[in-house]
């Protein structure tokens, strides 16, 4: 079966650090891969998302940025981190080129930056 | 390109109540529909989908019916319980589109 996998669970970052977050899915092969954000009360940002390896399409210009290294690992990254970053994370995958199965989410990541 | 409109929330309602959260979409072509779940600190849970008209995706005594006719996805529980507590959000997708485009959300507190 598929898993998606997601850390770390919680992560306090001081303003102006690097940020990674990291993404793995096991159990099947060429999947969609999507960053979101959700900030305190509100709904789904979607941040990035990739369909093939290094393929990233960004849907808001940000600090933040995202890499596919491999088929089934996901990255975020930010090179300096501001207050306003954040928020919980949410990494996601899909099994077809069109979403019609919907997304499996992974259990997300609190970054609050102080 | 979607857009999704939910019922604002929070919406409160003591055990056993009915509910229903409104959710209208516009879309190209055929969407499937979805709803999702989160709740309280956890990541996104699929609820249910319908992916053609007159379709009703069903899970856990959660109901929603594909309407074509009036673009709607309404969610529905006959006896909602205090472990219903959560977010819950609308999403359409077409077929040629990567991405699902998700409502903003509606919170539902159900108290004893």
């Amino acid at each position: 079966s598929q898993t998606i996998h997601q850390w770390p669970a919680t992560l306090v970052q001081p303003v102006g650090s690097p940020l990674s977050l990291e993404c793995t899915v096991e159990g099947t092969s060429n999947p969609n891969l999507y960053w979101y954000r959700q900030a305190a009360g509100r709904g789904l940002q979607l941040l990035f998302y990739s369909v093939g390896i290094g393929q990233i399409s960004s849907e808001v210009p940000q600090n933040l940025s995202a890499s596919r290294p491999q088929d089934r690992q996901f990255i975020l990254s930010s090179k300096k981190l501001l207050l306003s970053d954040s928020g919980f994370y949410l990494c996601a995958w899909s099994p077809t080129r069109d979403s019609r199965y919907g997304y499996t989410f992974g259990s997300g990541t609190r970054l609050t930056v102080v | 390109g979607n857009s999704v409109t939910q019922m604002e929330g929070p919406v409160t309602l003591s055990e056993e109540a009915f509910l229903t959260i409104n959710c209208t979409y516009t879309a190209t072509g055929y969407p499937s529909l979805f709803w999702y779940v989160q709740y309280p600190g956890e990541g996104l849970q699929l609820l249910l989908k319908a992916t053609k008209a007159d379709d009703k995706g069903s899970n856990k005594g959660f109901e929603a019916t594909y309407r074509k006719e009036t673009t709607s996805f309404h969610l529905e529980k006959g006896s909602v319980q205090v472990s219903d507590s959560a977010v819950y959000f609308c999403a359409p997708n077409t077929g040629t589109a990567s991405k699902l485009t998700f409502g903003t959300g509606t919170r539902l507190q159900v108290t004893l």
